[in-house]
């Protein structure tokens, strides 16, 4: 079983500063990488995908890869309250022609005022 | 209109009985999905289909079973529901595009109970 390791938190950081989300995974020929923002009850949604090495961003959000490491991480910058959820790594598992997503248990972020 | 749909939202049931989710989808994807979450322990699949022909068995497919009726169309049966059934369950879909595991979009969710 491929494994999706993240801190489970809850990871609390002032307003407007910068929060950082990490999940490392263990399945090295994994290709796809995703983070999905789930707020409490409601269904993920996808904020960033990354598919290689370095950094990729979108507004306040930044992905971050490291297939050596195996390490993928995403950046908030100018964090706001609507910012606190549950972020969820997610990467794709080789599975002899059925490929699909491993999730993480997801990380609780809370942005405090 | 939301693209995802799942019906219902919320089931409060019995153990024993016999009950059925379903999920729509107008995205035009190939590719669905059934997940269930639980607290501490994240988003578990339990079956995927890659098209209607294709079924296949995620990590937690006992005491569930699945159908594809149609490329819009995924329902997810318990049998026989027991207590620990009791979760947040999420339909998603996902196009089969340039890479072999494209993003997954996901439907609100159903909320089953099982006493």
């Amino acid at each position: 079983q491929k494994e999706v390791e993240q801190n489970s938190g809850p990871l609390s950081v002032p307003e407007g500063a910068i929060a950082s989300l990490n999940c490392t995974y263990s399945d090295r020929v994994s290709q796809s990488f995703f983070w999905y923002r789930q707020y409490s009850g409601k269904s993920p949604e996808l904020i960033m995908s990354i598919y290689s090495n370095g950094d990729k961003e979108d507004g306040r959000f930044t992905a971050q890869l490291n297939k050596a490491s195996q390490y993928v991480s995403l950046l908030i910058r100018d964090s706001q309250p609507s910012d606190s959820a549950t972020y969820l790594c997610a990467v794709n598992e080789y599975n002899f022609g059925n490929e699909k997503l491993t999730f993480g248990t997801g990380t609780r972020l809370t942005i405090i005022p | 209109d939301a693209d995802v749909t799942q019906t219902p939202r919320n089931r409060i049931t019995k153990t024993g009985k016999r009950i059925m989710l379903e999920c729509s989808q107008t995205k035009g994807h190939d590719r669905m999905y059934w997940y269930r979450q639980d607290p501490g322990l994240g988003l578990r699949l339990i079956y995927y289909s890659f098209d209607v022909k294709d079924i296949n068995k995620g990590e937690i497919s006992d005491g569930y079973s699945v159908s594809r009726q149609a490329q819009a169309k995924f329902s997810l049966s318990l049998e026989s529901a027991i207590p620990n059934q009791t979760a947040l369950y999420f339909c998603a879909t996902s196009d089969s595009g340039l890479y072999l595991v494209d993003e997954q979009f996901f439907g609100p969710g159903t909320r089953l109970t099982v006493l």
